[in-house]
This record gives C-alpha cells, sequence and structure tokens, in this order.
C-alpha cells in the first residue's frame, strides 16, 4: 500500500503562484497524478508523472522526484476559480494489477 | 463523444429498499472503478474491474456488490439500503496508460 501526505489547507491571492507538495511511499510505483475537485463534483484529471522532471500544461507544472518519493503541483496565475481541493494520487502496481490510491487532498482557497 | 456516464446523479430513497447506481463508459477502458467519498472527505476505492467477469474489493469495506458483464458498464448494488450508505458514489474507467478518468456521481440519500 501507500501512505501519501499533502497540506490539508492552502490559501494564496489571485495572480499568485502556488505550490501544493505531496510526498508518497509506495513498493511498486505506477505514476503520480494530480486531480482538481471543486465542492461536490466529481475530480477531474490536471498532470501525469511517470518520470523525474517537471511537466507544464499551461498555468499548471507538475514534478516528481521518485528518489525522493516527491511531487508538487504548481499553479501560476492564480484566479479565483481555481479555489478547489487538489488530490494527488499514486498509482502502483500489485502483480498483474494497477490502482490508484488518493490523498487526503488539499483544499486551496484563492483570495483577492 | 467518448466519455463516461453515471445515472441517477441524485437519489433519495428509503432504508431497506435496493437500488442499482448504473455506470457506463464509451472510452473502450478495460478498467473500472467505484469510489465512495463523503462530503470533505477523501475518496475510497471500494470495488475495481480489470475486465469482464473480473471485479475485485477495493480498499475500503463495502456491502454493494457489483458485476460486470459487458466492458462498457459496471453497476454498483446495495441489496439493502441504509442510512449508513448515505454517500457521493465515484465511478471511474482507465486503461494501462491513461488516469482514471471520472464519471458526474451519484449522490446517495438514505432516509
Amino acid at each position: 500500500g501507500q501512505n501519501i501526505d499533502q497540506p490539508t489547507e492552502m490559501t494564496a491571492t489571485e495572480g499568485a503562484i502556488v505550490q501544493i507538495n505531496c510526498t508518497y511511499q509506495t513498493s511498486g510505483f505506477n505514476g503520480l497524478f494530480w486531480y482538481q475537485q471543486h465542492a461536490g463534483e466529481a475530480p477531474t484529471f490536471l498532470s501525469y508523472n511517470v518520470l523525474d522532471g517537471l511537466e507544464e500544461k499551461g498555468r499548471f507544472s507538475s514534478f516528481l522526484s521518485r528518489s525522493k518519493g516527491y511531487s508538487y503541483l504548481l499553479l501560476k496565475e492564480l484566479q479565483m476559480k481555481d479555489s478547489a481541493s487538489y488530490l494527488c494520487a499514486v498509482r502502483d502496481w500489485a502483480g498483474t494489477a494497477s490502482k490508484l490510491t488518493f490523498g487526503t487532498g488539499t483544499r486551496l482557497q484563492v483570495t483577492l | 463523444e467518448a466519455d463516461i456516464y453515471q445515472t441517477p446523479r441524485y437519489l433519495v430513497i428509503g432504508t431497506g429498499k435496493k437500488i442499482t447506481l448504473e455506470c457506463s463508459q464509451t472510452m473502450g477502458h478495460d478498467k473500472m472503478y467505484w469510489y465512495q467519498q463523503d462530503p470533505g472527505m477523501e475518496l475510497h476505492l471500494i470495488h475495481y474491474s480489470y475486465g469482464v467477469n473480473s471485479t475485485e474489493k477495493g480498499d475500503l469495506s463495502s456491502e454493494s456488490t457489483v458485476s460486470r458483464i459487458r466492458t462498457e458498464h459496471f453497476p454498483l448494488t446495495l441489496e439493502s439500503a441504509r442510512p449508513s450508505h448515505t454517500s457521493q458514489y465515484l465511478c471511474a474507467s482507465s486503461d494501462v496508460s491513461s488516469p482514471d478518468f471520472f464519471g458526474p456521481g451519484t449522490r446517495l440519500t438514505v432516509l
């Protein structure tokens, strides 16, 4: 199984940059995913890292270090609509199967 | 358009009733999942399937059951609903190289 840790809450100002960290422990790593979830809605996929380094996708970037069991999600030019929970999830192999385990999520509040 | 669908979106039902939550996907994914999530809480995997006639229980124990007779369809059934089953149920699907894509969810309330 995995242990996935991420901060419970963060607050940032509109237009700023925020970094949400995630640390994990797993026995058969097969990828790390970031999801955005607005209250009462389903999670939507943001980014995926399987190799070390930075993946950039518009205002969102995600970084992975497998040796450190560490990832972060970077949100630039924050907008009010970015207020949501951000879920870190790790996929690992268990025999021939693989499934995601989610962290508890980081609730981000964007203020004026 | 390839997508994942869940019905009903909202369900309010009395204790003891049998219910089936529907999930269908048109993305051709082999893997499908059911998650349960209470408001403001984390997602918990309750069932998953890696293909037709394959079903497994997830990390969180659940009194629900699932079936996978067709690749695109993964219904979840509660034989006798109880207030403790009140929650949001999220269906997802994936293949080897993709993330899990989620349906819109079913918000279940058992009175």
